[in-house]
C-alpha cells in the first residue's frame, strides 16, 4: 500500500537549519510530483510548493521563496523540505503529500522553533 | 494567483443534520476541485477529487458538486466522526495549488 513516511518531531533554535525527510513507498516514486504543506497552530493548510520528482524542479509559493529548499535523493524514494535562517514564527506540522490532489499525504513532521 | 474563499470558518450543527459546505475560486477551475477532511493532530484526508468523485473508502454520506468557480460539499445525516475542518484546494493548471481557509464543523 502507498505510505508516505516522515521524519520526527524537531525542536530547533532561532537562525538554525532543520531538514525533515519524507519516504514514499507503494508506487514509483518518480511517477508522482511531492507537495509540502504547513499547518500553523490554530491557522489553515497553506501550500509551501512542490517538486518534480522525475526533473527534479521545484516550484514554491511567494511566500516560502528564499528559505524554504526541496530536494530528493530518488534512489531511497525520498524527498526532503530544508528550512534555513530558523524563525519562531516557522512553528507549525509541516506534511508532505503525494500528486496533483494530494490522495497521500505523510503523517506530520512538527517543528518547534524556540530560543 | 487563484484564490480560494470557504464562506463559513466554523458553524455548529447537530447530529444527524445535513451539512453542507461552500467554497468559491476567483476563477474557473474547472472541476479541478479537491476536498479534505482534517481532525486534530491528524494529516489531512483526501475525500473528494475532481470536485465530485468519491474517494474509496469514504463513506457514501459525503457528496460534492458545483461547476465554474462555486463548489460544495455535502454531509447527509452527520456522524461525530464527521465533526473535524474541511478544506477545499484548486489544482487547476499550473502552481500555486491553493487550498481554502477551511471550515470547521463542531457540535450544538
Amino acid at each position: 500500500q502507498i505510505q508516505l513516511v516522515q521524519s520526527g518531531p524537531e525542536l530547533k533554535k532561532p537562525g538554525e537549519t532543520v531538514r525533515i525527510s519524507c519516504k514514499a513507498s507503494g508506487y514509483t516514486f518518480t511517477t508522482a510530483g511531492m507537495q509540502w504543506v504547513q499547518k500553523m497552530p490554530g491557522k489553515g493548510l497553506k501550500w509551501i510548493g512542490w517538486i518534480n520528482t522525475h526533473s527534479g524542479v521545484p516550484k514554491y509559493a511567494e511566500d516560502f521563496k528564499g528559505r524554504f529548499a526541496f530536494s530528493l535523493e530518488t534512489s531511497a524514494s525520498t524527498a526532503y523540505l530544508q528550512i534555513s535562517n530558523l524563525k519562531n514564527e516557522d512553528t507549525a506540522t509541516y506534511f508532505c503529500a503525494k500528486g496533483n490532489y494530494f490522495d497521500y499525504w505523510g503523517q506530520g513532521t512538527t517543528l518547534t522553533v524556540s530560543s | 494567483d487563484i484564490q480560494m474563499t470557504q464562506s463559513s470558518s466554523s458553524f455548529s450543527v447537530s447530529l444527524g443534520d445535513r451539512v453542507t459546505i461552500t467554497c468559491k475560486a476567483s476563477e474557473d477551475i474547472y472541476n479541478r476541485l479537491a476536498w479534505y477532511q482534517q481532525k486534530p493532530g491528524n494529516a489531512p484526508r483526501l475525500l473528494i477529487s475532481g470536485a465530485t468523485s468519491l474517494e474509496t473508502g469514504v463513506p457514501s454520506r459525503f457528496s460534492g458538486s458545483g461547476s465554474g468557480k462555486d463548489y460544495t460539499l455535502s454531509i447527509t445525516s452527520l456522524q461525530t466522526e464527521d465533526v473535524a475542518t474541511y478544506y477545499c484546494q484548486q489544482y487547476w493548471s499550473t502552481p500555486p495549488w491553493t487550498f481554502g481557509g477551511g471550515t470547521k464543523l463542531e457540535i450544538k
